[in-house]
């Protein structure tokens, strides 16, 4: 089974645009989660999407947003890009959105700088 | 808020030897608590986890200790090796994963 898949792995933007980046799950899974990873804040929940409904979402400005399609397939998207917006940024997945009984399987990330 | 401490930060042990690493959380109602390891490049992976109704479980060299009433738990990898080296997460969810900050181990040939 192919795991969750990133795209793209590297971008470099400059502050004030707007960036999307794409997660496919694993087939079958219908919960996207994105984390945000920093070496000073760790790794902070952004949302949460099960069913094409965000279901979850954490102490993010509203810069931040996302949707899942119906394939279940996710998008984030960063609006007027800030140079503290540089970081990794996980897409995870699981079979349901409770994570207690459905452990979340990371993606390689999207490494963004903004300059 | 929702909280893990993790420690140490980082941890340096030779080949063979054992590592621990310590949580705690603050949530009493967390009931599930993955340990991912993250190597260079890479995302967080899943090498176990465990349950509120389960006090230890263990895979092969690696073992989680759990004591719901201290609200700690712990990851025991015995007989350490190179390939062990990365950063490790511990995490608790309660209707969502909460991580801690991370230890760095590196295992010293």
């Amino acid at each position: 089974k192919a795991g969750v898949t990133q795209t793209p792995r590297y971008l470099i933007k400059t502050r004030g645009q707007q960036v999307t980046l794409s997660c496919s799950p694993i087939s079958g899974h219908r919960s996207v989660s994105w984390y945000q990873q920093t070496p000073g804040q760790g790794l902070q929940f952004l949302f949460e999407y099960f069913s094409e409904t965000q279901r979850n979402k954490g102490n993010f400005p509203g810069r931040f947003s996302g949707r899942q399609f119906s394939n279940s397939r996710s998008e984030m998207n960063v609006s007027t890009l800030e140079l503290g917006d540089s970081a990794l940024y996980l897409c995870a997945s699981s079979l349901h959105h409770d994570n207690r009984n459905s452990p979340l399987h990371f993606g390689n990330g999207t490494r963004l700088t903004v300059t | 808020g929702e909280n893990v401490e993790q420690h140490p930060s980082t941890l340096s042990v030779q080949e063979g030897d054992s590592a621990v690493i310590k949580c705690t959380y603050s949530d009493s109602a967390s009931n599930y608590f993955p340990w991912y390891k993250q190597e260079l490049g890479k995302g967080p992976q899943l090498i176990i986890d465990i349950r509120s109704n389960v006090g230890e479980k263990k895979d092969q060299r690696i073992a989680v200790t759990l004591n719901k009433t201290a609200k700690h738990f712990s990851l025991h990898i015995t007989e350490t090796q190179p390939e062990d080296s990365a950063v490790y997460f511990c995490a608790a969810a309660s209707y969502k994963l909460i991580f801690g900050s991370g230890t760095r181990l590196l295992v010293r040939p």
